[in-house]
């Protein structure tokens, strides 16, 4: 069955370090990957996606995202983080079947930032 | 203007009534979606339309019906509420395909007492 796994439920880092978020996946085809953010009180948005192609995925506000197939792992990172990017962030796998799709997401990865 | 729309943002009521959260999007999309949060945050999705066709119908109790009267909005009715029904609600849109991934709406929070 296909699954998203997030191994860290709560990440704290100091502004201005960097950031690594774990994600890895079940699945059996070639996956559709993507990241998620959460800031509290608001809805899910999307920072970038991986369908093929290198490897190595920018998004926005900074961030990029490196899929490694021999790891079934699609991680996160940010070179300096900012305050502003306390969130949740989910991972989450594109499963399709002709007009179906639907996306499977990992529990989430909370991060808080020390100033 | 907002691509994913959800009203209302903050729904209390009691147990047993029964409610209705709406969803519109403006962004041409042919596949609409509710996902359900959690107080862990957990994310799952409970349906899905494709062109106001139901596609994707998880595991929920029959009191949640979705109502789709275009493929702009995909209403969410709970019948018969009751206190495990609180979450955030979130509806979602995407193209048929979804690999461009869901455009979300900020969701709907309910809290059910």
């Amino acid at each position: 069955a296909q699954s998203v796994t997030q191994p860290d439920i709560h990440i704290t880092v100091s502004e201005g370090a960097s950031l690594e978020l774990r994600c890895n996946y079940s699945y059996g085809a070639t996956p559709y990957l993507f990241w998620y953010v959460q800031s509290p009180g608001q809805g899910l948005q999307l920072l970038l996606k991986y369908f093929s192609g290198d490897t190595l995925v920018q998004g926005i506000k900074g961030f990029e995202a490196e899929f490694k197939r021999s790891q079934s792992s699609f991680n996160l990172r940010k070179p300096s983080v900012h305050w502003s990017d306390a969130a949740e962030y989910f991972c989450a796998v594109g499963i399709y079947g002709g007009s179906q799709g639907n996306l499977i997401f990992g529990k989430g990865t909370k991060l808080s930032v020390k100033p | 203007d907002t691509a994913v729309s959800q009203t209302p943002k903050y729904l209390v009521t009691q147990m047993g009534n029964d409610k209705s959260i709406k969803c519109e999007q403006n962004l041409g999309h042919d596949t609409m979606y509710w996902y359900k949060q959690d107080s862990k945050k957990f994310l799952k999705i409970m349906f899905s339309y494709n062109n106001k066709e139901l596609i994707i119908n998880e595991t929920v109790p029959n009191r949640f019906s979705p109502k789709s009267p275009d493929k702009a909005h995909l209403n969410l009715h709970i019948n018969s509420l009751e206190l495990g029904d609180s979450a955030v609600y979130f509806c979602a849109s995407s193209q048929e395909t979804a690999v461009g991934g869901y455009t979300f709406g900020s969701g709907t929070r309910l809290t059910v007492v």
